[in-house]
């Protein structure tokens, strides 16, 4: 989890709130990743951005809006957001390398639940 | 079905045990990974294997990867109370860039 900041750690908010998550890594990664993990499910791939530019937009619903200001940093934007929408959002970096898919380092994540 | 799924869904061990977990996959991978979470945290790197090798060795770790079978296994050797985890395989597919797709996982508890 080193080199990889997530805040806030735990996020409540009713569903008719606007919050934010953000994403800081150390590491001088150029790609960085946003992931939900619900119970029971896989972990999801959200969004990739890849030397700032966003690469993969996997049917994420319009209330998640993500923003890559530089490589360093990842936002995800909520706003209007569903009980379901409640589970662990993690962020990951990695050395973006177009052939191969090397390793990622995830941050330790922001618990939120939606009432 | 998912592209990467882990075998058994849990699992659970005495210490000094060894635990075995296993995945498949279904499409041509560049790389396959396995990564740990503990709970509710984040995931931890622990080791990967290219396409073209067979077996990797990282401390307690070793990793077999048969392409043939699309499948590969997750050995941890002389297991410990702090290896209970939650543990996951992900595939970095042929021409899938950086996107990495991560099965459902192995629940690991290792009893003293």
């Amino acid at each position: 989890e080193t080199g990889v900041t997530q805040t806030p750690r735990h996020l409540v908010m009713g569903m008719t709130n606007k919050k934010s998550l953000k994403c800081e890594q150390h590491l001088g990664h150029n790609a960085m990743y946003w992931y939900k993990q619900s119970a029971k499910k896989p972990l999801e791939l959200m969004f990739v951005y890849s030397l700032e530019e966003r690469v993969e937009n996997n049917s994420v619903p319009s209330r998640f809006s993500p923003e890559c200001p530089n490589s360093s940093h990842l936002f995800l934007h909520l706003h209007t957001l569903q009980p379901e929408d409640s589970a662990l959002y993690l962020c990951a970096s990695s050395q973006a390398d177009r052939l191969k898919g090397g390793e990622q380092f995830f941050g330790p994540g922001t618990r939120l639940t939606v009432l | 079905s998912q592209q990467g799924e882990e075998d058994p869904q849990a699992l659970s061990i005495q210490e000094g045990e060894n635990a075995t977990m296993n995945c498949s996959y279904k499409t041509s991978i560049n790389n396959l990974q396995w990564y740990r979470q503990n709970s509710g945290r984040g995931l931890v790197h622990l080791i990967l294997i290219r396409s073209n090798e067979r077996e990797k060795h990282s401390g307690r770790l070793r990793v077999t990867l048969d392409t043939s079978k699309k499948s590969s296994s997750l050995l941890i050797t002389a297991s410990r109370a702090a290896d209970t985890a939650s543990y996951f395989c992900a595939t970095a597919l042929t021409g899938g860039g950086n996107k990495l797709t991560f099965g459902t996982g192995t629940q690991l508890k290792v009893e003293l």
